[in-house]
């Protein structure tokens, strides 16, 4: 079972910095990472597929990045409502799984 | 707006049983393969089971396996979730969520509701 770590636990910035979040995988995922993202109170919505691509209507300033094990959301200039928790989850192996969360605060 | 609505959580006893389900509109369901993800409180997201979006195929987390069973009905476009035996470990909010790929499984879920609680004590 692939076990995915996410690090910082909680990450604070101020608006208009750049926020980098790390995803790393207990093995190879090849590319098929995802990122979610859950605000406060909300369902959870996928933000990147696939470690690169982004979904349907979301934010240029959200990017992915990575391969193997150690994959990367880059959020470029944060804004006021991208406080949230942001998951990665793997779909290479059985079961597929989610890492356990990064809190994106802003200060 | 492609929309899931989920309900049927409740607060039921150990060793109960309960029945969720989740309503989608505006998408063709039959297309696409259906996932339950659940969260329980203050935590993270964990996998519970997939259905095809034919039904023909059924998978689940080891968690719930042989105690959860998943079904659907797409002449009322809509998604259940069967729990019996259920432990305090159960407790959690119940995501319904589809599945990224049409008429294939891809284990992204690009649509998702906003959960139904389920709640599991004496």
């Amino acid at each position: 079972e692939i076990v995915l770590t996410q690090s910082p636990a909680t990450l604070s910035l101020s608006p208009g910095e750049r926020a980098t979040l790390s995803c790393r995988a207990s093995q190879s995922v090849s590319s098929f990472l995802a990122w979610y993202q859950q605000k406060p109170g909300q369902a959870p919505r996928l933000l990147i597929y696939d470690a690169s691509n982004r979904a349907t209507g979301i934010p240029a300033r959200f990017s992915g990045s990575g391969s193997g094990t150690d994959f990367t959301l880059t959020i470029s200039s944060l804004e006021p409502e991208d406080l949230a928790v942001y998951y990665c989850q793997q779909r290479t192996n059985w079961p597929p799984a989610f890492g356990g969360g990064t809190k994106v605060e802003i200060k | 707006e492609v929309q899931l609505v989920e309900s049927g959580g409740v607060v039921v006893q150990p060793g109960g049983s309960l029945r969720l389900s989740c309503a989608a509109s505006e998408f063709t369901f039959d297309d696409y393969s259906m996932h339950w993800v659940r969260q329980p409180p203050g935590k993270g997201l964990e996998w519970v089971s997939l259905i095809s979006w034919n039904g023909g195929s059924t998978y689940y987390a080891d968690s719930v396996k042989g105690r959860f069973t998943i079904s659907r009905d797409n002449s009322k476009n809509s998604l259940y979730l069967q729990m019996n035996s259920l432990r305090t470990e159960d407790t959690a909010l119940y995501y319904c969520a589809r599945d990224r790929m049409v008429r294939g499984i891809i284990y992204n879920m690009d649509v998702w509701g906003k959960g139904t609680t389920v709640t599991v004590s004496s």
